[in-house]
C-alpha cells in the first residue's frame, strides 16, 4: 500500500499541451509539496501546501499551478509546456517541523 | 547559490569498507539536517538526521558526523554492502522556516564485490 503515490510515473507530450500530475498521500501528513529534480540532478522545492492551504512558493512560472483539493491530495498542472519543463517531479508529504519527507516514485515528463 | 554542497558526484567502495560522503554548507542558519537515500525510479527516502546541537548521530551501519564550525557534514556507513549502491542526497533546513528542505546535488554511492 504506497503511502505517497504520483501518477502517471511516465508522460511525453508536444510542447505548448497542458498536461496534469496527481498526487495523493495516505499518511495523514498535513504538508504536501511539489519537488522538480532538472537534468543537472537537482532536487528544488516548487510549492507547499499545509492542509490544503499554500506555504511555499517558489520562483516558479505561473504556467504551474498546484491544486489542492483535500490535504491528502496536491496536484500539479503545467500549461503550454516547454522544453525546459522536461524534468522528474517528486511530490512529497511530512509530518510537522521534522523535515523528514516521504517521497512519490517521481513523474518523469519528458516534453518535445 | 547552492547553499547545499556534494562535492563528489560519485563514490566507488569496496564491499564491507567505510563508505564517506561529504556534505558542505554555507547557510548558518540552517539547523537540521537530513540524509536520503535513492534508487533509481524511485523517490529519496529518509535515511538518518542530525541536529544542529548534536555533532553525531547514529543509526545501525549509519552515523552522521555535523561540525559546525566548518559548517560540513558526513555521512559514515560501516561496512557497505552491494544494497548501499544508491544516489545520497544531503539536506538541510531551517525548523520552523516551513519545512523547505535545500538538497544537494546527490553523490552515487557503488559498492563493489
Amino acid at each position: 500500500d504506497t503511502a505517497v503515490s504520483q501518477t502517471p510515473k511516465y508522460l511525453v507530450t508536444q510542447m505548448g499541451n497542458d498536461k496534469s500530475i496527481k498526487c495523493e498521500q495516505n499518511l495523514g501528513h498535513d504538508t504536501m509539496y511539489w519537488y522538480k529534480q532538472d537534468s543537472k540532478k537537482f532536487l528544488k522545492i516548487m510549492f507547499s501546501y499545509n492542509n490544503k492551504e499554500l506555504i511555499i512558493n517558489e520562483t516558479v512560472p505561473n504556467r504551474f499551478s498546484p491544486k489542492s483539493p483535500d490535504k491528502a491530495h496536491l496536484n500539479l498542472h503545467i500549461n503550454s509546456l516547454e522544453l525546459g519543463d522536461s524534468a522528474v517531479y517528486f511530490c512529497a508529504s511530512s509530518p510537522p517541523i521534522t523535515g523528514e519527507l516521504f517521497f512519490g516514485e517521481g513523474s518523469r515528463l519528458t516534453v518535445l | 547559490d547552492q547553499q547545499v554542497k556534494q562535492n563528489s558526484p560519485s563514490l566507488s567502495v569496496q564491499e564491507g569498507r567505510i563508505s564517506i560522503l561529504n556534505c558542505d554548507y554555507t547557510n548558518s542558519m540552517f539547523d537540521y539536517f537530513l540524509w536520503y537515500k535513492k534508487y533509481p525510479a524511485e523517490g529519496p527516502t529518509f535515511l538518518i538526521s542530525i541536529s544542529s546541537i548534536k555533532d553525531k548521530n547514529e543509526d545501525g551501519r549509519f552515523t552522521v558526523f555535523l561540525n559546525k564550525s566548518a559548517k560540513h557534514l558526513s555521512l559514515h556507513i560501516v561496512p557497505s554492502q552491494p544494497g548501499d549502491s544508491a544516489v545520497y542526497f544531503c539536506a538541510a533546513i531551517v525548523r520552523g522556516g516551513g519545512n523547505k528542505l535545500t538538497f544537494g546535488t546527490g553523490t552515487q554511492l557503488k559498492v563493489e564485490l
